[in-house]
């Protein structure tokens, strides 16, 4: 069975913290990852896709390692506005349809 | 920006009823997908659909689910007799040509299924 899995959390964080969530695939064939930002009750929205080399968008840094099947994303100087619901997502190339993780619960606190 | 859409919003159905979730994908995309999410569960793939076939499906999509693109803009599910464990969000995504593999997948906001 193909799994992603995450630490459910929830982290409760203070505002300015810096957070890092975990994530391991157990699919060796899954070639795209992403994280993906879920707010209650509302659909997934991309947060980054994450590339082998590692990627930087603003507060969010995502790594990649393929040898240990694991993938993480770090939160630099949280906000209010960060609380939510992170998703690790994989995909095959060939396949396209994406495997989610639960999720990882993350609440900033002023 | 462009976004996918989803009709309606919610519904409310009785067990052993059809039910027909609409998606209006973003409009140059080819690839379409449902996902379903159970209340407190993880996200999970239904089915994928390209160049008007289903492309692939997972096991979840049995005998009881359809989909169709009845016209060059309408994407949607179709339970033909619903359990009490169809109840779920349903998402529908949509993603471009494919070219790059990381082509991203845009989410609708979701079709709320509660079935009595």
């Amino acid at each position: 069975r193909k799994e992603v899995e995450q630490d459910p959390g929830p982290f409760n964080v203070p505002e300015g913290a810096t957070v890092a969530f975990n994530c391991t695939y157990s699919n060796s064939a899954s070639q795209s990852f992403f994280w993906y930002r879920q707010d209650c009750r509302k659909e997934p929205k991309l947060l980054m896709s994450v590339y082998s080399s590692g990627n930087e968008d603003g507060r969010f840094t995502a790594q990649l390692n393929r040898a240990s099947q694991y993938i993480s994303l770090l939160i630099r100087d949280s906000k209010l506005s960060d609380s939510a619901t992170y998703l690790c997502v994989a995909a095959d190339t060939g396949r396209r349809a994406l495997t989610f993780g639960s999720g990882t619960r993350l609440q900033v606190q002023p | 920006e462009p976004e996918v859409t989803q009709t309606p919003s919610h519904q409310v159905t009785q067990m052993g009823q059809e039910v027909i979730l609409r998606c209006v994908p973003i409009s140059n995309h080819l690839y379409f997908y449902w996902y379903r999410q159970i209340l407190g569960q993880k996200v999970e793939f239904l089915v994928s659909f390209y160049n008007n076939e289903i492309s692939e499906k997972s096991e979840i999509f049995d005998d009881q689910f359809s989909v169709e693109r009845p016209d060059g803009s309408n994407f949607t599910l179709k339970i033909r007799s619903t359990k009490l464990e169809d109840s779920a969000m349903y998402f529908c995504a949509s993603r471009g040509d494919g070219k790059l593999y990381q082509e991203t997948q845009y989410f609708g906001p979701g079709t709320r299924l509660l079935v009595l």
